[in-house]
């Protein structure tokens, strides 16, 4: 089966500093993949649609300065939180989805993101 | 606006006791229709999935879910869960023009041996 891979798992970083996220879709291209983000005990939350080639399309409230996505590749999106906050301590989840029009998406394992 | 909902947030049952968590979706158009779960400390996995046709579908895990359009729902069931049923399950959808999804605020299953 398809299999996205996030890195890193976990990451625990200072106020004020910036942490990338990693997101690769390993055995297929993605021309189109996703970040979410999980609060304890709630659902995912759509942050943001990152198309490869073309600026991510970002959701009501997310600051896209904030939150800078780059799909430079077909198997590779980028999540940078910059000048992190407390606040922004969560869990990060990408998927990926293949071309095709099928709306079918392969979940990562997400990154646990904690600001000191 | 789009919105899936999941009226059960926390189901405890015991092992051979058969499940069904609720999931009401509010799109205007066609939609296609998820249910993932997440085990504890692994990422989401889809359980099945409607996209059209017989409205009756069957996933792993002996899963199944049914959809009904006049209802709005697209409960999940399984007739005789196990202790490694307990997970989060949610329910997702997509509709016209968006293949991102919009998720309910998922089920916490907890099985008891």
């Amino acid at each position: 089966g398809a299999v996205v891979s996030q890195h890193p798992s976990r990451v625990i970083c200072k106020s004020g500093t910036s942490v990338k996220i990693e997101c690769r879709s390993l055995d297929f291209q993605a021309t189109t993949m996703f970040w979410y983000r999980q609060f304890p005990k709630q659902s995912l939350m759509l942050m943001a649609t990152s198309n490869e080639g073309s600026k991510a399309t970002y959701e009501q409230g997310v600051e896209k300065d904030k939150f800078l996505i780059n799909h430079a590749s077909l198997t590779l999106s980028t999540l940078t939180v910059t000048s992190a906050h407390p606040e922004d301590s969560s869990f990060y989840i990408c998927s990926a989805s293949p071309p095709g029009g099928v709306d079918e998406q392969y979940f990562g394992p997400g990154t646990r993101l904690t600001v000191t | 606006a789009q919105s899936v909902s999941q009226h059960n947030h926390h189901v405890i049952l015991s092992e051979a006791a058969s499940l069904e968590l609720g999931c009401n979706y509010s799109y205007g158009g066609t939609v296609n229709l998820f249910w993932y779960v997440q085990y504890p400390g692994q990422h989401l996995q889809l359980l099945l999935k409607y996209f059209s046709g017989d409205p009756l579908v069957k996933g792993i895990k002996g899963f199944e879910a049914e959809f009904i359009k006049s209802k709005f729902s697209f409960n999940l069931r399984k007739p005789s869960v196990q202790w490694s049923d307990t997970a989060e399950y949610f329910c997702a959808a997509t509709g016209p023009g968006r293949r991102a999804l919009t998720f309910g605020s998922g089920t916490r299953l907890q099985v008891q041996p």
